[in-house]
């Protein structure tokens, strides 16, 4: 059971475009939603992470909006840049459980042509 | 502040060997979970270790076995290595306790031939 969907699988955009980076979630106690960007052959390093008592969060030129009726949130990137070039990971997890586990979306390799 | 330091890099096992990795937590970090990220995929949670003692287990079998010392640094042991191992085992850090995010290593790549 995947429980949680991210889409698209890849994306290319030129720069200076909004990518927007779509997951949807099944388990309704998760609260923390982290974004986390990896290039390759490093680790994933958090960007940016959402509560489900607020909609939107900004830091920089990274979004997150969250719709709790939904049970999605997606990560928008404004004036994206060549450098933006990465794989884009959405996670969730419960804070009331006994370990707060991370559950990972599949991945988004987002290409930013110059 | 010094952030997730993970050794070693790369490594190349047999089918059937065992393999130690280890990680060591960021400074002030008293958790540490461990991930296994196949090619492709995201990382999946192996398992967590807080106050040396396992807190939580993912979806693995019992050859994946961990320990975590006073210091807080882990160790992730694989027994009877098999090909699907084959992946990049990725360490996090992070403060026990409600929303505290976690931080992660580069990660060690493992290859199972």
């Amino acid at each position: 059971q995947q429980q949680v969907k991210q889409s698209p699988q890849s994306l290319i955009v030129q720069k200076g475009g909004i990518p927007i980076i779509n997951c949807a979630y099944e388990n309704t106690a998760f609260d923390y939603f982290p974004w986390y960007q990896q290039f390759p052959g490093k680790g994933p390093a958090l960007l940016i992470a959402i509560r489900p008592d607020v909609s939107e969060k900004k830091e920089g030129r990274f979004t997150i909006s969250f719709n709790k009726s939904a049970k999605q949130f997606s990560l928008h990137i404004m004036d994206s840049q060549p450098g933006d070039s990465a794989t884009y990971f959405c996670a969730a997890s419960n804070s009331g459980g006994s370990n707060y586990k991370l559950t990972f979306g599949k991945g988004t390799l987002l290409t930013v042509n110059p | 502040e010094t952030g997730v330091t993970q050794s070693p890099t790369h490594l190349i096992k047999t089918r059937g060997q065992q393999v130690t990795l280890r990680c060591s937590s960021q400074s002030g970090h008293n958790t540490v979970s461990w991930y296994q990220q196949a090619l492709g995929q995201g990382p999946q949670f192996i398992f967590q270790y807080y106050r040396e003692e396992e807190n939580g287990r993912g979806n693995f079998p019992p050859r994946f076995s961990g320990l975590q010392f006073p210091n807080y640094s882990s160790e992730l042991n694989v027994n009877a290595l098999e090909l699907d191992d084959s992946a990049l085992y990725l360490c996090a850090s992070s403060l026990a306790g409600g929303f505290y995010e976690q931080y992660f290593g580069p990660g060690t790549r493992l290859t199972v031939t």
